[in-house]
């Protein structure tokens, strides 16, 4: 039973530049939520998505954009990239969107420079 | 306050037991959790307790819940070299209507051989 998988596992890039992050959520889970963690601190919610829409989104501009799949993946996109985007983004996936059992990915580290 | 505070060091001796403390912000918070982060990796959920417990009990883990005073605590029985990583408790705050995890920053067990 694979768990959540990010992809890719390190990224540079540079600023002004776009990324975009991908998540598979773990075997029966339907609901994805990204989370960024800046160095030294807690996981910051993005955005959560279930049943392909964007449910609810935490305090991020909207140079951060996503997207949910009909197979729940989900990909993570930032556009015009700042230097304090750098950062781990996590992925956690959960059922119903839900949040009883929400398991997280190995994430992304993501470098801007 | 509206920040989940946890401290930010402890060092602990092997087999003795850890105790990380945390205090959450809404009182209505229905789930607590603790999760723990070894060095480059993702998030690995620990255990969570709902509201009504005041303790749970798993294996080495055990959870303690003051609803009075929103303070969590994770004691670690037996600590071994193994459980040294970032321990964040979360909370779900249902009175912000948010469905996603609130972190805290994070406390770093060191375990000392």
């Amino acid at each position: 039973d694979a768990g959540v998988t990010q992809s890719p596992t390190h990224l540079i890039k540079t600023r002004g530049q776009q990324v975009t992050l991908r998540c598979s959520p773990k075997s029966g889970h339907d609901t994805v939520s990204w989370y960024q963690q800046a160095l030294g601190q807690g996981p910051q919610f993005i955005f959560q998505y279930y049943e392909e829409e964007e449910r609810q989104r935490g305090n991020f501009p909207d140079r951060f954009s996503g997207h949910q799949f009909p197979n729940y993946s989900s990909e993570l996109n930032v556009n015009a990239l700042l230097l304090g985007d750098s950062a781990l983004y996590l992925c956690a996936s959960s059922l119903n969107a839900g949040l009883t059992e929400a398991f997280f990915g190995q994430g992304t580290r993501l470098t801007v420079v | 306050g509206e920040d989940v505070e946890q401290s930010l060091f402890l060092s602990v001796r092997e087999g003795d037991s850890s105790v990380i403390n945390c205090t959450y912000t809404d009182s209505s918070s229905t789930y607590l959790y603790w999760y723990k982060q070894e060095p480059g990796a993702g998030l690995q959920l620990l255990t969570y307790i709902f509201s009504n417990m005041d303790m749970k009990q798993d294996q080495r883990l055990t959870v303690l819940l003051n609803k009075k005073d929103k303070h969590l605590s994770l004691r670690i029985a037996d600590t071994q070299t193994g459980d040294s990583a970032i321990y964040f408790c979360a909370e779900k705050r249902p009175q912000t209507g948010a469905n996603n995890l609130f972190f805290g920053t994070g406390t770093r067990l060191t375990v000392i051989p």
